[in-house]
């Protein structure tokens, strides 16, 4: 059973860089697209990008400028960085597998507050 | 603002049929590409609850099914159940620049 388990820092000060990695376990990384999708408390959901296995990325348009994805094949995982945080940022982060029939393994997510 | 557009709220008594909308434009739905839906319960992580329009993952009761129009997909849930009271969202694929990848605002569904 595929699962992804994401881990980083649950409090991060504004202007800093938000950094979080999503460890796959019982399948290759080497398979599929792998996202990033966020959720501010209350509010829906925010897709924020996506890396294939080549490296190849992806990213939401209102985030660019401040999003990289990044995958580490040796150890099965996926990264995320979004620099200069404000408080708007502040939300749960979710790592997901991604086919083309959809979102199909999702991890359960961390809190990341934005705060000093 | 979401670039698809659901319905905030739908409400249902135990055993009838509700739908939820999720309406978009010509740089996606109605640019052919799919429709997925999630299911999100309180508190937890959002999982797939229906693929390529109108498709159901193993273990997706057939009580929920999927259809897409036009510029628009709908999701419809029959004989209502207490554990089926959550937040939906759809998911869909863009070519403008609103990102490869857009959700719906999602709807809450609430089992009266």
């Amino acid at each position: 059973q595929v699962q992804l388990q994401e881990s980083g820092p649950g409090l991060v000060k504004p202007s800093e860089t938000l950094s979080l990695t999503c460890t796959v376990s019982s399948d290759s990384i080497s398979s599929s697209y792998w996202s990033w999708i966020r959720q501010p408390p209350g509010k829906g959901l925010e897709w924020i990008g996506y890396i294939y296995y080549s490296g190849s990325t992806n990213y939401n348009p209102s985030l660019k400028s401040r999003v990289t994805i990044s995958v580490d094949k040796s150890k099965n995982q996926f990264s995320l960085k979004l620099s200069s945080v404000t408080a708007a940022d502040t939300a749960v982060y979710y790592c997901t597998r991604e086919f083309a029939w959809g979102m199909d393994v999702w991890g359960q997510g961390t809190t990341v507050t934005v705060s000093s | 603002q979401s670039v698809l557009t659901q319905p905030p709220s739908v409400s249902g008594a135990p055993g009838q049929r509700v739908t939820i909308s999720c309406t978009g434009s010509s740089s996606n739905i109605g640019a052919g590409y799919d429709v997925h839906w999630y299911q999100q319960l309180p508190g937890t992580a959002p999982k797939l609850l229906m693929y390529g329009n109108s498709n159901r993952p193993s273990g997706v009761p057939d009580r929920f099914s999927g259809s897409k129009s036009g510029t628009s997909a709908s999701l419809a849930i029959t004989g209502l159940q207490a554990e089926d009271e959550a937040d939906y969202y759809c998911q869909s694929y863009d070519s403008s620049l609103s990102g490869p990848r857009v959700f719906g605002g999602g709807t809450k569904l609430t089992v009266l």
